[in-house]
């Protein structure tokens, strides 16, 4: 089966723009969740969605928002960025319930200028 | 005080050193994630662990309920275990708060 994939892998913005990444889980996996990380605040939450539906949510301001489609295809967006979005953002696949294992994709890094 | 903690920030080993590394969590939890991430960010999941011991390998992983923590062991350490080595626990179900990881270096 193939893994997790992101893209894009890269992606330089600038200040007040807005991007979106996306994300296709493993085959069968229908919960995705994206995580954020920087080296000052390591690795965080952002949120989850399971059939299509936003299942959970971590502490990020509403400017981070995502959807996930029919086919479990996931995508983030950021609207309105700013310097301290710079970041490595990952997402991972699991089945359906959250005492699974999770399967990581490589994950976009995301440069504001 | 962070609700995962773990322990050391960094370390370094020489090949063929046994390894571990600790987590200790404030909350209550239903699982509990041990996540390497290589330089360039590629993670991978190595363990899933709600109760006991797990083996994968050279890989250990304990976990104590009762008394909230974890540990991951590496035996017969390599240079390609060099990573990142993360802890993440779940708990309220749905929620995933991670350590702020352990820098490992295994030097030939």
């Amino acid at each position: 089966k193939a893994g997790v994939t992101q893209t894009p892998r890269y992606l330089i913005k600038t200040r007040g723009q807005q991007v979106t990444l996306s994300c296709s889980p493993i085959s069968g996996h229908r919960s995705v969740s994206w995580y954020q990380q920087t080296p000052g605040q390591g690795l965080q939450f952002l949120f989850e969605y399971f059939s299509e539906t936003q299942r959970n949510k971590g502490n990020f301001p509403g400017r981070f928002s995502g959807r996930q489609f029919s086919n479990s295809r996931s995508e983030m967006n950021v609207s309105t960025l700013e310097l301290g979005d710079s970041a490595l953002y990952l997402c991972a696949s699991m089945i359906a319930g959250t005492e699974e294992t999770q399967y990581f994709g490589p994950g976009t890094r995301l440069l504001v200028l | 005080k962070n609700e995962v903690e773990q322990s050391p920030q960094n370390l370094t080993a020489q090949e063929g050193e046994f390894i571990t590394i600790n987590c200790s969590y404030s909350v209550g939890i239903s699982a509990l994630h041990w996540l390497q991430q290589h330089p360039g960010g590629g993670i991978v999941s190595l363990f899933m662990l709600s109760s006991g011991k797990k083996k994968h390998g050279r890989l250990i992983a304990t976990i104590n309920i009762q008394e909230k923590h974890s540990s991951l062991h590496i035996t017969a350490s390599h240079p390609r275990d060099s990573a990142v080595y993360i802890c993440a626990v779940v708990y309220n179900t749905d929620k995933l708060i991670f350590g702020t990881g352990t820098r490992l270096q295994v030097f030939p």
